[in-house]
């Protein structure tokens, strides 16, 4: 069954600090991972998307990892901002833009 | 351009009451999805119109009409909603084609409350 975990539910860390969110899949086959943030009851919006040849991939603060073949993924968020307080969602595609596996999130909150 | 527009923000509709939400992108994109997301949970996807013609229908009841008038536009229409429909109602959008996965843009979300 095409799953996607993540890790930890919850995290709450002051502002400026750093921290990584973890996401772990059994998807196949593997089309890309995507990591998107959403403020709450807003829409998601991306922060990146890497195929299965890429290992790493920035945007701004946030940096996402990608081992193929542990199929874990990491995103690492740098000198957090209050603004960074989000849910993090890993996505994994399963060959098409349909078939879209989604995780549960990871709830950060950034205290000041 | 690369933003999704939904109509309205909220909407609070009765159970016998007719309303459409509202999609618009202008990126030139030619997939469009609708996407229902309950507090907590991750979205689920409802439909997805491809060059204008409906390719999947996520097995949604018939109370909820997709409707796809130009590549830019997606409709969703609402009749005789229950109150378990109360949700934050997503469009998206992408390039569609070839072997390709895209990147989907969300649009803010429709917040629906049925009464």
């Amino acid at each position: 069954k095409n799953q996607v975990e993540q890790s930890p539910q919850s995290l709450i860390i002051l502002e400026g600090k750093n921290c990584t969110l973890q996401c772990n899949y059994t998807v196949s086959p593997f089309s890309n991972l995507r990591w998107y943030k959403q403020d709450t009851g807003r829409g998601p919006v991306s922060l990146t998307i890497m195929t299965f040849s890429e290992n790493t991939k920035s945007n701004g603060r946030y940096t996402a990892t990608l081992d193929a073949d542990t199929k874990q993924s990491s995103l690492h968020i740098t000198a957090s901002q209050l603004s960074d307080s989000a849910s993090y969602i890993c996505v994994v595609s399963a060959g098409s833009n349909y078939q879209l596996i989604w995780g549960a999130g990871t709830k950060l909150i950034i205290k000041p | 351009d690369t933003e999704v527009t939904q109509t309205p923000k909220h909407l609070v509709m009765g159970m016998t009451n007719k309303k459409s939400l509202k999609c618009e992108q202008h990126m030139g994109h030619r997939a469009m999805y609708w996407y229902k997301q309950k507090a907590k949970k991750p979205p689920e996807l409802m439909f997805v119109y491809s060059y204008e013609k409906l390719s999947i229908n996520e097995s949604v009841p018939s109370r909820f009409s997709p409707e796809c008038p130009n590549s830019s536009l997606l409709n969703l229409h609402l009749h005789a909603l229950q109150p378990e429909d109360s949700a934050l109602y997503l469009c998206a959008s992408s390039q569609v084609g070839g072997s390709g996965s895209y990147e989907q843009y969300f649009g803010p979300g429709t917040r629906l409350t049925v009464t």
